[in-house]
């Protein structure tokens, strides 16, 4: 198993442009999240998914849309960059309620 | 609204010590508590989990605690080593929500 992965592992965008980051997982887990990790912030949810045809908003969802294509991948988008949205991002993915998460190796993102 | 600390922010002691390191939230009706390890420019990886119900587990030489009267859970780690190098975080998950609240982290380096 390959476990959750996530494209791309950098990227650099210009205030204003657009892109997707991917996640997709084949551990068959129901549940799948977007987090973000700043400097001394830990990390902060933005968008989760409890089941496949579900999203829900989590602490920080302003600037971000998401899609859970079917089980296995759940897509995070930016439709108009800002530089606070620099960030690394981390997508995770849960078998069942309450259980402990498993998390891809995230994506830096700069936002210049 | 849940928040999680972690004290301190960093910390660095000599190889073979044993060692301790804190988290503290505020809202005690959590469904559990769990520790991630999260290496420079890795994903996160999970330590150990403990239950409301369970006051501790252990995993080799790491051992995690959980007071929810108190609001804190201690990570220890016994006899540490270089390889134990690492930021640890915290998180919690309340009940009806499959969310997880994490602390900021702690930096520890093991000095050989």
């Amino acid at each position: 198993n390959a476990g959750v992965t996530q494209t791309p592992k950098f990227q650099v965008l210009k205030t204003g442009q657009s892109m997707t980051l991917q996640c997709a997982q084949d551990m068959n887990h129901n549940s799948m999240y977007w987090y973000r990790q700043d400097p001394g912030m830990g990390l902060r949810l933005i968008y989760y998914s409890a089941s496949e045809g579900t999203t829900d908003k989590g602490e920080v969802p302003n600037g971000y849309n998401v899609s859970r294509l079917n089980k296995r991948e759940f897509s995070l988008r930016l439709e108009s960059a800002a530089p606070s949205q620099t960030s690394v991002y981390f997508c995770a993915s849960i078998p069942g309620a309450q259980e402990t998460q498993y998390f891809g190796p995230g994506t830096r993102l700069l936002v210049l | 609204k849940q928040e999680v600390t972690q004290i301190p922010a960093a910390l660095s002691v000599p190889e073979g010590e044993n060692l301790v390191l804190n988290c503290s939230f505020t809202d005690s009706a959590i469904y559990n508590l769990q520790w991630f390890r999260q290496d420079p420019g890795k994903g996160l990886t999970s330590l150990l989990l403990i239950q409301s119900s369970q006051r501790e587990q252990t995993s080799g030489r790491l051992n995690a605690s959980l007071d929810k009267s108190s609001g804190r859970s201690t990570l220890y780690i016994a006899a540490s080593q270089p390889g134990d190098s690492a930021t640890y975080l915290c998180a919690v998950s309340n009940w009806g929500a499959q969310k997880l609240v994490f602390g900021q982290g702690t930096r520890l380096t093991i000095n050989p």
